[in-house]
């Protein structure tokens, strides 16, 4: 299995402002997702991360609002931007398992709540 | 694309009884199939999988699944509950064979467990 990371794991944050949420794997992987689960609800997949190369992203998700970056195989950073209280949500890091037979790990998620 | 519908989003049981959370899916291809369980204010853990092989599989915990090309589900059951299995249920889908493609999920089922 993989362990992954995930900071800050939780934050209050003002209308408004932008928050950077870091993952970091305890192994090389090729890919990392980005998911949100809003509250209620199920897991929405925001974007793939791919070493070296721009992210993913999934219908109804854009760069301008949720810019990734990907420096090496063992992190990643997902920025939140311009957020409103839409945005509260648990924004949860994931990894493909190391056998590569489909499964994927998750971070303990940051729980943000925006004012 | 791949779909799962989880038809109960709400399911309450006694402890010690036996439970079923149903979870159907919707794919043109052949697909792996999941189970993953997020215990409260927790990230998700993998509960079982079904990648090809047996059609029924199990966790450690007891539970298990039994994947049902014919009707194409995926139901996860356990014939008697703790209080310590109170937690969401997520069942999930991707297709096989392609171990680094995104996992696609269902909208969950809380199961709560009534002392």
């Amino acid at each position: 299995s993989a362990v992954i990371s995930q900071k800050p794991s939780r934050d209050i944050c003002q209308r408004g402002t932008s928050l950077t949420i870091q993952c970091q794997v305890d192994s090389q992987v090729t890919m990392m997702f980005w998911y949100r689960q809003q509250p209620g609800q199920s897991l929405t997949l925001i974007a793939t991360a791919n070493q070296g190369s721009e992210a993913t992203y999934e219908s109804g998700f854009v760069i301008d609002k949720f810019p990734i970056s990907r420096p090496n195989l063992t992190f990643s950073t997902l920025t939140v931007s311009n957020m409103s209280p839409e945005d509260s949500s648990i924004y949860l890091c994931s990894v493909v398992g190391p056998t590569n037979t489909g499964e994927l790990f998750f971070g303990e998620g940051s729980r943000l709540t925006v004012l | 694309a791949q779909s799962v519908t989880q038809l109960d989003s709400q399911v309450p049981v006694f402890e010690e009884a036996p439970v079923e959370l149903r979870c159907n899916y919707s794919s043109s291809v052949s697909v792996y199939l999941f189970w993953y369980v997020q215990y409260p204010n927790q990230g998700l853990q993998l509960l079982l999988k079904y990648l090809s092989g047996s059609t029924l599989v199990e966790s450690i915990n007891g539970f298990e699944a039994e994947f049902n090309k014919s009707q194409t589900s995926f139901h996860l059951r356990k014939p008697s509950v703790h209080i310590s299995d109170t937690a969401e249920y997520f069942c999930a889908v991707k297709r096989a064979n392609f171990g680094n493609e995104k996992l696609t999920f269902g909208t969950g089922t809380r199961l709560t467990i009534i002392p």
